[in-house]
């Protein structure tokens, strides 16, 4: 069974372009979680969503960050327009609901020039 | 916001010691879980621990949940180099969300 995929594995890109992140997470999980992983702040959860509707976007940094989950089977992330300090892995993540183990996918390295 | 504090940051240790890495909530947890990272890899879910008190354990990993529900620790016996990672704590809180709070993280690092 195929686990979460996430896409591009690894993304280097100037300032001020636009950045989208790609997840697809395992079929039959309901909750989705967004989480960026930098040295100085760990593990962030960025937003997640349950049935496909974001219930908590309070982690989002900032207007320039949006997620979208337009159905059960795929989710993005983008950035627009992009900043050196939006470099970091970001990780996708997916669960059954009223489950507690989530699974992470390989993550997406972004590194902003 | 909901946070979680581990400690030790860093941990190096001799091959065959023993590791304790602690997590620590100023609120109540609904339950707590653990995840260890390898270098270069992705979070791997180790276990759940829901009841006050609870204590679980995974061959040489030992996993407690504090009474009060505000605390967990992990503990691995005689160290081995596969245990290198990063273990992370990982807390649900009361409110019945699903929101899931990663702790700062332990990094453990073996020496042969």
């Amino acid at each position: 069974d195929a686990g979460v995929i996430q896409s591009p594995r690894h993304e280097v890109t100037e300032m001020g372009q636009e950045v989208t992140l790609r997840c697809k997470p395992i079929s039959g999980h309901n909750s989705l979680f967004w989480y960026r992983q930098t040295m100085m702040r760990g593990l962030e959860l960025l937003i997640y969503f349950n049935n496909n509707v974001p219930i908590d976007d309070s982690g989002m940094p900032e207007d320039r960050f949006s997620a979208k989950m337009p159905n059960a089977s795929f989710s993005t992330l983008k950035i627009q327009p992009s900043e050196p300090r939006d470099s970091a892995v970001y990780f996708c993540a997916s669960k059954r609901t009223n489950t507690g183990e989530l699974f992470f996918g390989e993550g997406s390295r972004l590194t902003v020039l | 916001g909901q946070q979680v504090m581990q400690i030790p940051q860093y941990q190096h240790v001799q091959e065959g010691e023993d590791f304790t890495t602690y997590c620590n909530s100023s609120t109540t947890l609904s339950n707590i879980q653990w995840y260890k990272q390898r270098p270069g890899g992705h979070p791997v879910f180790l276990i759940q621990l829901v009841k006050s008190g609870e204590v679980k354990k995974q061959k040489r990993l030992t996993f407690q949940f504090g009474e009060a529900k505000k605390n967990s620790s992990l503990h691995i016996t005689a160290t081995q180099t596969t245990d290198v990672g990063t273990y992370f704590c990982a807390a649900r809180d009361n409110f019945g969300n699903e929101k899931l709070t990663f702790g700062t993280g332990t990094r453990l690092t073996i020496i042969p």
